[in-house]
């Protein structure tokens, strides 16, 4: 299957900071990719899917102006949480879509973010 | 959209014992559904799925069903082991859609 990473696996910053996060598909061309959020003993919930070359589109409630997605190249794509708050602790985990006759998805490891 | 249920929450066997958890889903459109297990602080690793053209299938201990009339999928694990202790996922979706995920079910196998 493809080989996904993230950057970084743990985060640790003040609040009223940004955090950018990185998604790398890394022998894979990834048209989609889709951003879920794990809070602690719940299970993953889609955030958003993002689109090489286009505008992100986001699951409701998810507020697009605090979490910024930049998918600007067929393996890399990017969230920023942006002025970020305690409630905004969480796991990330990228996730990209194969497509073609595998038809399923790849995560990466995650990220754990913590704001103080 | 999607919706994706998910029972029991937790489940608790002696090792050695079967362990079963099942889903529904709401769209009938949805054709893939794996199962994820995920161990605290990593990102879920799928163990089996099933896709809407099979009714069964199996690995090892592990084994998948799928009633798409009644949109229902359920995980069995056969002879389990400490080691199988986890939080276990369902999902479903179909074409380029994500994956909708179940609430997750916390297994615990007792020695």
């Amino acid at each position: 299957g493809a080989v996904v990473s993230q950057h970084p696996s743990r985060v640790i910053c003040k609040s009223g900071t940004s955090v950018k996060i990185e998604c790398r598909s890394l022998d894979f061309q990834a048209t989609t990719m889709f951003w879920y959020r794990q809070f602690p003993k719940q299970s993953l919930m889609l955030m958003a899917t993002s689109n090489e070359g286009s505008k992100a589109t986001y699951e409701q409630g998810v507020e697009k102006d605090k979490f910024l997605i930049n998918h600007a190249s067929l393996t890399l794509s990017t969230l920023t949480v942006t002025s970020a708050h305690p409630e905004d602790s969480s796991f990330y985990i990228c996730s990209v879509y194969s497509g073609g006759a595998t038809d399923t998805q790849y995560f990466g490891p995650g990220t754990r973010l913590t704001v103080l | 959209g999607e919706n994706v249920e998910q029972h029991p929450s937790t489940l608790s066997v002696q090792e050695g014992d079967s362990a079963v958890i099942k889903c529904t889903y709401s769209d009938s459109a949805s054709n893939y559904f794996p199962w994820y297990k995920q161990e605290l602080g990593k990102r879920p690793q799928l163990i089996i799925d099933i896709r809407s053209n099979v009714g069964e299938k199996k690995d090892q201990r592990i084994a998948v069903t799928l009633n798409k009339t009644a949109k229902h999928f359920s995980l069995h694990i056969t002879e389990t082991q400490p080691e199988d202790s986890a939080v276990y996922f369902c999902a479903a979706k179909h074409g380029n859609t994500p994956l909708v995920f179940g609430k997750g079910t916390r297994l615990s196998v007792i020695a």
